[in-house]
């Protein structure tokens, strides 16, 4: 049974960074063909893809955010990391981590999902 | 960035059919998938690769298209389906549409 969830500070000011966690089971991101994907929504918007980190340590960002993104994994401890530099108003969102599968590219299974408010 | 263009919203009765479009900026072979959203939940995979049924999805729910134009089709409609959905790509980078919100009469 796969399961994915986020987790992360929940509130922090503008400027900071933010850094989140995707603890998962059921697999593994050492097993080939495994990813790990970020993806974000604002309230009452749609969905933004973030980031993907495969289970050869390729990593795949959103060129737009790209230079404030920073996805890595823990595959010991089935984890997978987001860091967001440079947070702003507009970053606030509920973030979602999901797996995905190699020659799928789509996401198969959903973490919950955790709200992120950035805020002075 | 290949833009995924939704409708907004729709609003159907219960027992008709409906499709739901999707068109993309640029061609995305059949790289297209398609979720299911209700309010305060996670997103869920219905249709992969264009026209494929995820597993455990009612088989109302059907998916066609390739290139650049896209429909997910729910054939009839039940007051349960009343969510938003998202179509993605992943040809080029993933993108997501801006959802199409669909209402029950």
């Amino acid at each position: 049974q796969v399961t994915l969830k986020e987790s992360g500070p929940g509130i922090l000011q503008p400027s900071q960074t933010l850094s989140l966690t995707c603890s998962f089971s059921g697999f593994s991101l050492s097993t080939y063909g495994m990813c790990v994907g970020w993806i974000r929504q604002s309230s009452g918007k749609g969905l933004e893809w973030l980031a993907n980190i495969w289970w050869n340590d390729d990593k795949y960002y959103n060129p737009s955010l790209k230079n404030r993104l920073t996805i890595s994994k823990d595959t010991s401890n089935n984890q997978a990391f987001l860091k967001i530099t440079n947070m702003d108003t507009a970053d606030t969102a509920t973030y979602y981590c999901a797996r995905s599968t190699l020659g799928s590219d789509y996401f198969d299974y959903w973490g919950q999902g955790v709200m992120v408010t950035v805020s002075s | 960035d290949t833009v995924l263009t939704q409708s907004p919203a729709l609003a159907v009765s219960p027992g008709e059919r409906v499709s739901i479009s999707c068109r993309a900026s640029e061609g995305v072979n059949s790289y297209m998938h398609w979720y299911q959203q209700k309010p305060g939940q996670q997103p869920k995979l219905l249709i992969y690769k264009a026209s494929n049924l995820a597993s455990g999805v009612p088989a109302r729910f059907s998916g066609s298209g390739s290139g650049t134009d896209f429909t997910l089709t729910i054939d009839p409609v039940e007051a349960d389906d009343t969510a938003t959905y998202f179509c993605q790509q992943s040809w080029n980078d993933w993108t997501f549409g801006g959802g199409t919100k669909l209402e029950l009469k």
